[in-house]
């Protein structure tokens, strides 16, 4: 079973919709958890960190269930630069390691 | 200020051959983490390197090896190149080992082995 899975899409938006990407994870003692955004033939960018009380920034909104081992990120008002691989991250370890998703790609079209 | 960085930005190999790739952390962090990249996929961890010792070491084989050099930069190196090695390797900086810190990354080395 692979440490962390993520729909891998694509999802076709139009923009201005909301879209919500979902991603669990297997090592319950996992202890961080991030989204990073991935361009094509880019590396990848923190998006943003995931706390258990969820958090929000602008559009973005994360969600982290630890009972579940379940991390979400929602996306409102969705613009064209919006369009991008979005990379679940889960770390864990005393050197926090990452384990990265598959990735969920975002097509957003005007 | 500078971001991570790696060297050289693309290289192509022969199966067989080896090569090593560089990065340079942002400065002051103390941590270093190797990931390979084939398309389509996450990143998969390889190596992580903090206060020049090896912390942690992913599902890849003996041919993949690294070090970490005083200044915190590092090298990854791969013996025997198979076509499969082809990916984007990534390297990753940190401060240094605490929980919930986030890492930061080049903008990767392309190698192709043909």
């Amino acid at each position: 079973r692979k440490e962390v899975e993520q729909d891998p899409g694509p999802f076709n938006v139009p923009e201005g919709a909301t879209v919500a990407f979902n991603c669990t994870y297997s090592n319950s003692a996992s202890q961080s958890f991030f989204w990073y955004r991935q361009d094509c033939r880019k590396e990848p960018k923190l998006l943003m960190s995931v706390y258990s009380s969820g958090n929000e920034d602008g559009r973005f909104t994360a969600q982290l269930n630890r009972a579940s081992q379940y991390i979400s990120l929602l996306i409102r008002d969705s613009k064209l630069s919006d369009s991008a691989t979005y990379l679940c991250v889960v770390a864990s370890g005393n050197f926090n390691k990452f384990y990265f998703g598959s990735g969920t790609k975002l097509n957003v079209k005007p | 200020d500078a971001g991570v960085t790696q060297s050289p930005t693309h290289l192509i190999k022969t199966r067989g051959q080896h090569v090593t790739l560089r990065c340079s952390p942002i400065s002051g962090h103390k941590s270093v983490s190797w990931y390979q990249q084939v398309l389509g996929q996450g990143p998969q961890f390889i190596f992580q390197y903090y206060e020049k010792e090896e912390r942690g070491r992913g599902n890849f084989p003996d041919r993949f090896s690294a070090r970490q050099f005083p200044n915190y930069s590092s090298e990854l190196n791969v013996n025997a190149l198979l076509l499969g090695d082809s990916a984007l390797y990534l390297c990753a900086s940190s401060l240094g080992r605490e929980v919930l810190e986030t890492q930061y990354f080049g903008p990767g080395t392309r190698l192709l082995v043909l």
